[in-house]
């Protein structure tokens, strides 16, 4: 079956990190484009960061200098490296697969059942 | 607020059709970008539903539509049915920020 399972999510405090993991299965991480989108209440849909089939990576500016993205080929995961997080980093995070119909822009076509991350003291 | 502009809600009764409008601007919607639809269920992951502005993915029924004009597209929904009730969500790319861009989501409400 394909699909994305994130996990890692979990209360923390401001300042603090946390690393989120997404295994996939039923496709190759290594030849897909894949990012983490977060959602709150308040902001809605948020695109986060990218990681390409080249391994070039891309990261909205709220969170540039903050967050790392990177893959493990090997275990077929994505991770998501949070450091010095923010209350306004509250979300659910979803990591995403980009559908890659050689159109103008990104359309995510899978996602995953998304893990919660609350930054709080 | 949201870069792309949805209605908080629209509303139908059952067989019904509705549209759901995603307003965006030049350096988005009205720059070429394509839209793209997404469908949350409560509690669910989002789920894309109309691609490149009007193409559908396996799976996804013809009652669902997309089309796009100038610096703003549409979702239409025919023969509305009590399981379409869900958040809707636009999305393209803005060339000023450098990210795909969401809109703020609409709720479906089946009458």
């Amino acid at each position: 079956e394909v699909q994305l399972v994130e996990s890692g999510g979990g209360l923390i405090q401001p300042g603090g990190s946390l690393r989120l993991s997404c295994a996939a299965s039923g496709f190759t991480v290594s030849s897909s484009y894949i990012s983490w989108v977060r959602q709150t209440p308040g902001k809605g849909l948020q695109w986060v960061s990218m990681i390409y089939r080249s391994g070039a990576t891309y990261y909205a500016d709220s969170v540039k200098g903050r967050f790392t993205i990177s893959r493990d080929s090997s275990k077929n995961t994505l991770y998501l490296q949070m450091n010095s997080l923010r209350a306004e980093d509250t979300a659910i995070y979803y990591c995403t697969r980009d559908l890659d119909y050689g159109g103008t822009n990104d359309a995510f076509d899978l996602w995953g059942q998304g893990t919660v991350v609350t930054v709080s003291s | 607020q949201s870069v792309l502009t949805q209605p908080p809600s629209v509303s139908g009764a059952p067989g019904q059709r509705v549209t759901i409008s995603c307003t965006g601007g030049s350096s988005n919607i009205g720059a070429g970008f394509h839209v793209h639809w997404y469908q949350q269920l409560p509690g669910t992951a989002p789920k894309l539903l109309i691609y490149g502005n009007n193409k559908r993915p396996s799976g996804v029924p013809d009652r669902f539509s997309g089309s796009k004009s100038g610096t703003s597209a549409s979702l239409a929904i025919t023969g509305l049915q009590a399981e379409d009730e869900a958040d809707y969500y636009c999305q393209s790319y803005d060339s000023g920020l450098r990210t795909s861009v969401f809109g703020g989501g609409t709720k479906l409400t089946v009458l």
